[in-house]
């Protein structure tokens, strides 16, 4: 059974940086061809997808938010790390790492989500 | 605002039919896969219909999709208080180069 879990800080300040891991089990990220996403979900509001990274490092960002966001992995780890600089108020929602079987197919693995909160 | 346009809430009673559309451009829906997500109270979402009308695994035939155009359309049959839940559809963007979703649907089961 495969299960992704979230973890990173509930609380940051604003122009701080944000690190999230999503650990995994039930597959290896080193020996399967899988393709891992962040997408957050403000309050109240709808999803928004912001990075991906590939079995083979390939790596994808939101246009908008792309000079912010670092995706990273360590295989040893079944890790995947998301970092986003500058954090603003606006940035606070919950973040979510999900799992496609395939480049082009649904997110059909999704972690619990960890919900950040940006402030003073 | 989402890329993708989506009614802000539906409702009908148990045990009817209900659509929720989506709506969005050449660029994300008419050229790629459309994707819908359940997210019940307080959970991730979990995949709903994939590839444009292929249900995902473990989920009933009253759920179904269709797709034409730059529109897609989300459908359930024989609604039931446990369908209470937000809805989104989602799908890759060709200009945006970006997984894209809509604002979500909130249904409610009367």
């Amino acid at each position: 059974q495969v299960t992704l879990r979230e973890s990173g800080p509930a609380l940051v300040k604003p122009t701080q940086t944000l690190t999230l891991t999503c650990t995994f089990s039930g597959l290896s990220l080193s020996t399967s061809a899988i393709f891992v996403s962040w997408i957050r979900q403000s309050p109240g509001k709808g999803l928004e997808w912001l990075a991906r990274i590939d079995w083979d490092d390939d790596k994808y960002y939101s246009t908008s938010l792309k000079t912010r966001l670092t995706i990273s992995k360590d295989t040893s780890k079944n890790q995947v790390v998301l970092t986003m600089t500058n954090m603003d108020p606006v940035d606070t929602a919950t973040y979510y790492c999900a799992r496609q079987g395939y480049s082009s197919g649904p997110f059909d693995h999704w972690g619990q989500g960890t919900l950040v909160m940006v402030s003073s | 605002q989402s890329v993708l346009t989506q009614p802000p809430s539906v409702s009908a009673a148990p045990g009817q039919k209900v659509t929720i559309s989506c709506s969005g451009s050449s660029s994300n829906i008419e050229s790629n896969y459309i994707f819908w997500y359940q997210q019940l109270p307080g959970t991730a979402p979990k995949p709903l219909i994939e590839n444009n009308d292929k249900r995902s695994s473990g989920i009933p035939d009253r759920f179904s999709g269709s797709k034409s155009g730059t529109s897609a359309t989300l459908a359930i049959t024989g609604l039931q208080t446990g369908d209470e839940a937000d809805y989104f559809c989602g799908t890759w963007d060709n200009s945006l180069s970006a997984w894209v979703f809509g604002g979500g649907t909130k249904l409610t089961v009367l």
